[in-house]
């Protein structure tokens, strides 16, 4: 089985700063996928960034970049530049290789502030 | 690309009567399918996995003929909520999934928002 935790529930960023929001996962596969999803107002769910567990290099996409510390199971998702628009739930989740099911974090809410 | 389509966005229903939502990947084919429920402020729950041409597989505690699931095409799986009652009310997000093997991403829906009167 695995596990996701984010344990900030909340989180605040002035536009145009940076902010790091904290995942932890917890899975006894060797092979497995990690994913953030933001999740606007709207509450479409919005693929931001992906990770293959057997790559070493950190996933980026434009401003969001992720650190990813595989013997620590840490996924933590970077969002530089913040813009009004990333304000949203972001949720963190894993997919073991092989398989299918996402396992979600609880969330965390990215208020951005002017 | 990858994009997925729900229809309806949102329904109102009389409690007693079943509901029809649909879930349509729009430029690419989807073996897999996924339902998901979420109520306020919290994650996804995974409701059940859909396969085309197969039946679907339901997480421990969905009742399977409560809520129904479709997977009749490479692109369109459809959710039936049936007799509907006032706790079934909830936001409903679909899901495609985009590849084989160990590359699996899941794109999801934009929701359907039930109420149930």
């Amino acid at each position: 089985a695995q596990t996701v935790t984010q344990s900030q529930p909340e989180m605040s960023v002035q536009e145009a700063e940076t902010v790091t929001l904290s995942c932890t996962y917890d899975t006894s596969e060797s092979d497995y996928y990690l994913f953030w999803y933001k999740q606007p107002p709207s509450r479409q769910m919005i693929l931001v960034i992906r990770q293959e567990a057997y790559k070493q290099q950190n996933a980026t996409e434009n401003r969001f970049s992720v650190n990813f510390q595989k013997a620590a199971k840490s996924f933590s998702l970077k969002i530089s530049d913040s813009q009004l628009g990333d304000a949203a739930m972001y949720f963190c989740a894993l997919v073991p290789g092989g398989g299918n099911k996402l396992t979600f974090g609880t969330g965390t809410q990215l208020k951005v502030e002017l | 690309g990858a994009v997925v389509s729900q229809h309806p966005s949102w329904v109102i229903c009389k409690s007693g009567t079943s509901v029809k939502i649909e879930c349509r990947s729009l430029d690419f084919q989807a073996t897999t399918m996924f339902w998901y429920r979420q109520f306020p402020k919290q994650s996804l729950m995974l409701m059940a996995t859909s396969n085309e041409g197969s039946k679907a597989t339901y997480e421990q505690g969905v009742e399977k003929d409560k809520f129904l699931i479709n997977h009749a095409s490479l692109t369109l799986s459809t959710l039936t909520v049936t007799s509907a009652h006032p706790e079934d009310s909830s936001f409903y997000i679909c899901s495609a999934e985009l590849g084989q093997g160990i590359r699996e991403t899941q794109y999801f829906g934009p929701g359907t928002r039930l109420l149930v009167l």
